[in-house]
């Protein structure tokens, strides 16, 4: 069945430096990946989009890889922020423009 | 704030009760999908609507029943109402295929 794997531990990260969050799947052929951003008791808010053609992709400080070899995804943050605490989410296209999202991993940064 | 609105906020009522949430879609957007996020699950695909039709339907209830009204206002009715489905629920509109999704505030729900 499919199957999308992110880390469930959260990653604790200082100030300044680059997180890195991954998010693995099986199963799945999908055509785009995107990544959304989730504060606690709010809708996820959405971040970055990337085709199964494009290897990365960027925005301001986030990058986006995409590897259907490996059938990975990172997501990194540079010079993160305490603001850029939250849960991050891959969603993978799973036909029709539905989206069938990972669970999460927490992102703490601290000061 | 993304556009899309929900109410209500919050819903508190009993087990075996039934209630209605409802969505409104981003001006324009023609999509509207309702997903369910409890704290184990993640936040799980209920179904999609485009248009007024059903379009794709996943891990949803037949307990749970949706619909999409001439205006794309949707609403997503629960019955029969179990201690377990209490969640938060989202409703998400976007406007075409492959089109990034955009998220109401939510619905928190809670069966007593």
């Amino acid at each position: 069945s499919q199957k999308i794997e992110q880390n469930s531990e959260a990653l604790n990260i200082q100030e300044g430096k680059t997180a890195t969050l991954t998010c693995n799947y099986t199963n799945y052929s999908p055509a785009y990946l995107q990544w959304y951003r989730q504060d606690p008791g709010r809708g996820p808010v959405f971040l970055l989009l990337i085709r199964e053609n494009e290897k990365e992709k960027r925005k301001e400080r986030l990058k986006v890889t995409f590897d259907t070899t490996l059938k990975q995804s990172l997501f990194h943050i540079t010079a993160s922020q305490p603001a850029d605490s939250a849960t991050y989410l891959c969603a993978l296209d799973s036909g029709y423009s539905t989206l069938t999202f990972g669970k999460g991993t927490m992102l703490l940064v601290s000061p | 704030d993304s556009g899309v609105t929900q109410t209500p906020k919050h819903l508190i009522t009993a087990t075996g009760q039934r209630v209605t949430l409802r969505c409104s879609p981003r001006s324009g957007d023609l999509s509207v999908y309702w997903y369910q996020q409890s704290l184990d699950q993640g936040l799980q695909f209920l179904i999609q609507y485009y248009n007024g039709e059903e379009r794709a339907k996943g891990n949803i209830l037949e307990r749970f029943s949706a619909q999409q009204f001439p205006d794309l206002h949707s609403e997503l009715n629960l019955s029969s109402l179990e201690l377990g489905d209490s969640a938060l629920y989202f409703c998400a509109s976007s406007g075409g295929i492959t089109d990034t999704q955009y998220f109401g505030p939510g619905t928190r729900l809670t069966v007593l």
